[in-house]
C-alpha cells in the first residue's frame, strides 16, 4: 500500500484561499468517503481538522472544508492566517490496510 | 475531554523489543465505541499507522509491521501498550497513541503528545 500523493508545499497570502490535493486511488480515497485532513505545526501532535471528507470537528474553524472526486479528495483553507502555517496531512480507510496517510503538504504563508 | 499520553524508553538497542505504553485519562478507555492506535512518524518524514486493538482486545495490524507487533490493553489501569521486535534504526521515530472511532468512520483524534524512541547501541 503506497502512501497517498499530496504536494510538497504550498503557499499563500494572508487573506487568500489555498487548496491542498490528496490523490489515491479506487480501493482508498475513490472507494470510500473517509478521508480525513491533520493538521501538524512543527514538535506538535497532528489535529483532526476534517473527517468523513467533508466534516469538521467541534472547534475547527469554518475556514477548513473538505470534498472529493473520483480518487482524490482536497482540504481548502479560506481567509489563510499566518497560524495556518503548517505539515497538512490526508488520511484515507483503505480495505488493505485500513489506513494510510498523504505523504504531506507544508503550508507557508507569505 | 480525553487525553492521551505515551510512555517508555526513549533508548532501545538493536534486535530488542520496543515497549511504550499510553495512559487514558478523562474518561475510560471501554466506554464509547473506539478503537485505541499506535501511529509513528520518522524525523522529518509521514506518519505510518501501526495497528489498533479493540477494548474487547480485538487487534488489527499494517501488514508490513505485523510479524513484530503486539498491541494489547489493560482496561483496569485505562491504558493500551505497544511492542515491536526485533527493531533497528529504521524503527526511530515518533511514536503517536490516538482514538479512532470504531463504527463506520475512520480518523483519529485526539492524539497523545508522542515520544521519541531511539534505536540505537
Amino acid at each position: 500500500q503506497s502512501a497517498l500523493t499530496q504536494p510538497a508545499s504550498v503557499s499563500g497570502s494572508p487573506g487568500q484561499s489555498i487548496t491542498i490535493s490528496c490523490t489515491g486511488t479506487s480501493s482508498d480515497v475513490g472507494g470510500y468517503n473517509y478521508v480525513s485532513w491533520y493538521q501538524q505545526h512543527p514538535g506538535k501532535a497532528p489535529k483532526l481538522m476534517i473527517y468523513d471528507v467533508s466534516n469538521r470537528p467541534s472547534g475547527v474553524s469554518n475556514r477548513f472544508s473538505g470534498s472529493k472526486s473520483g480518487n482524490t479528495a482536497s482540504l481548502t483553507i479560506s481567509g489563510l492566517q499566518a497560524e495556518d502555517e503548517a505539515v497538512y496531512y490526508c488520511n484515507s480507510y483503505t480495505s488493505s490496510i485500513f489506513y494510510v496517510f498523504g505523504t504531506g503538504t507544508k503550508v507557508t504563508v507569505l | 475531554q480525553v487525553q492521551l499520553q505515551e510512555s517508555g524508553p526513549g533508548l532501545v538497542e538493536p534486535s530488542q523489543t520496543l515497549s511504550l505504553t499510553c495512559t487514558v485519562s478523562g474518561g475510560s478507555i471501554s466506554s464509547g465505541h473506539y478503537y485505541w492506535s499506535w501511529i509513528r512518524q520518522p524525523a522529518g518524514k509521514g506518519l505510518e499507522w501501526i495497528g489498533r486493538i479493540y477494548t474487547s482486545g480485538s487487534t488489527n495490524y499494517n501488514p508490513s509491521l505485523k510479524s513484530r507487533v503486539t498491541i494489547s490493553v489493560d482496561t483496569s489501569k485505562n491504558q493500551f501498550s505497544l511492542k515491536l521486535s526485533s527493531v533497528t534504526a529504521a524503527d526511530t521515530a515518533v511514536y503517536y497513541c490516538a482514538r479512532s472511532w470504531g463504527g463506520n468512520s475512520y480518523w483519529f483524534d485526539p492524539w497523545g503528545q508522542g515520544t521519541l524512541v531511539t534505536v540505537s547501541s
